[in-house]
């Protein structure tokens, strides 16, 4: 499967507690970008790189949040000290941005399955 | 703060019937608008895009159209079938900005 792909798809963990999420982009894909998900609501964008480096990072993106991708190739998004309103589904896409402008961006994410988060 | 919302939030048709989900959006600074289809437990899965400088896209068994004036996008579905059952989110991007922002999703009940 050459899809994107995200471990684990399930956590569950105590109230404080760190966990830490790790996605696999397509292989050539060279953004790669966080959402959260809630039962019910659309996703919710929370930071993306352009290779190695991290372009934007979302207002819901507390300090206890915190992504990497160091090689521009995986990435890991750390949760430090949980909180129960961090549960929600955790979703990496990728995608091939091939120049500037308008004709770059076509809004085709490919996502992972998710990491679904469960905070007691 | 500029949002892109959905009318319907559930849409049950008939095995066989067209189905039409609508979206709103608010953000005049959009190039793009984009759905996507979120079947249970996996993550969402790109359908069809359109860019502002076009009214109406069409691909296989979707239609894809966009009303600038009233900020408006549908997606249209021909001869529903259960493997559609799904929720569908419209989502908006821009060149201005390197996010697709999504809306809160409709879901489809395909009744065989």
């Amino acid at each position: 499967d050459t899809g994107v792909s995200q471990d684990p798809r399930h956590k569950i963990t105590k109230r404080g507690q760190n966990v830490t999420f790790r996605c696999d982009p397509i292989s050539e894909h060279n953004r790669l970008y966080w959402y959260r998900q809630t039962l019910g609501q659309g996703p919710e964008f929370l930071t993306y790189f352009q290779n190695e480096a991290q372009l934007e990072k979302s207002r819901l993106l507390s300090d206890r949040f915190s992504a990497e991708r160091p090689k521009g190739s995986f990435s890991t998004l750390e949760i430090q000290r949980t909180e129960q309103g961090d549960s929600a589904m955790y979703l990496c896409a990728s995608s091939l941005q091939t120049g500037t402008g308008y004709s770059a961006n076509t809004g085709e994410l490919f996502f992972g399955e998710g990491s679904r988060l469960t905070v007691l | 703060g500029e949002n892109v919302g959905l009318h319907l939030p559930t849409l049950s048709v008939q095995e066989g019937d067209n189905s039409i989900i609508n979206c709103a959006y608010s953000n005049s600074a959009s190039d793009y608008f984009i759905w996507y289809k979120q079947e249970s437990g996996k993550g969402p899965q790109f359908i069809i895009d359109i860019r502002s400088n076009m009214d109406k896209r069409q691909g296989q068994r979707v239609t894809v159209l966009l009303n600038k004036t009233v900020k408006h996008l549908s997606l249209q579905i021909a001869a529903t079938q259960p493997g559609d059952s799904a929720v569908y989110f419209c989502a908006e991007g821009s060149t201005s900005y390197d996010k697709v922002i999504f809306g809160p999703g409709t879901s489809l009940s395909v009744i065989p």
